[in-house]
């Protein structure tokens, strides 16, 4: 069975320094897609970045990166130089690619606050 | 540029009433929509999902059901809402299923 792992129910960070989100994923697909959304307090769930499993190259978006090791089967988030608008819930989900089923598989979540 | 559209914001129902939650989207055709529940401090649960006029299929066995009158409308009803119904909802569309989720902004129901 598939399933999304993100070990730190929340953190706390500096601002303007670098923050790494965990996520692991258990996944008996050959092929599957990683995605990050950000939900901040208002609820709205934000698009964040996406890593395909054959992609050799890590995605990055502007401030947002994704280290990707697919051998310990890890999407780690890297945000760089965090600011005072990164505080929310961070979620890491998961869905094989060669398959009918259109379900996302969801993280917990990770609460991010960043301090001034 | 695609936009969708959630209403309303919140509601706040009695157990035992209706229940009917609208969606669009704007700026594409034929997308796939979705319907999501989302529990306080938890993940997200897919209710339903279409990928086109008619087509609903549905992931959880429970109290609501899902209509799409057509092709960027998705709505959510209920004939008699419980208390277990409480939550926030999130609608989302996509090009493919293989292309991110994008999400509206969220109904926040409240059960009393």
């Amino acid at each position: 069975a598939q399933k999304i792992t993100q070990t730190q129910p929340g953190m706390f960070v500096q601002e303007k320094e670098a923050v790494t989100l965990d996520c692991t994923y258990d996944t008996s697909d050959q092929s599957y897609g990683l995605f990050w959304y950000k939900q901040p307090s208002s609820g709205e769930m934000i698009f964040l970045i996406y890593q395909g499993s054959y992609d050799e190259q890590n995605a990055t978006e502007g401030r947002y990166s994704l280290n990707f090791q697919k051998a310990r089967k890890s999407a780690n988030l890297v945000i760089s130089a965090s600011q005072l608008g990164d505080s929310a819930m961070y979620f890491c989900a998961m869905r094989g690619l060669m398959d009918s089923n259109y379900q996302l598989i969801w993280g917990a979540g990770t609460k991010l606050i960043i301090k001034p | 540029s695609q936009t969708i559209h959630q209403w309303p914001a919140t509601l706040v129902q009695p157990v035992g009433s209706p229940l009917s939650l609208e969606c669009t989207v704007e700026g594409t055709s034929n997308p796939n929509l979705y319907w999501y529940r989302q529990a306080a401090g938890r993940g997200l649960q897919l209710l339903f999902y279409s990928v086109g006029i008619g087509q609903i299929s549905s992931e959880v066995p429970q109290n609501l059901s899902a209509s799409r009158p057509q092709d960027r409308q998705f709505i959510l009803s209920s004939k008699k809402l419980l208390l277990s119904d409480s939550g926030f909802y999130l609608c989302a569309w996509s090009v493919s299923k293989d292309q991110p989720q994008h999400f509206g902004d969220g109904t926040r129901l409240s059960i009393l």
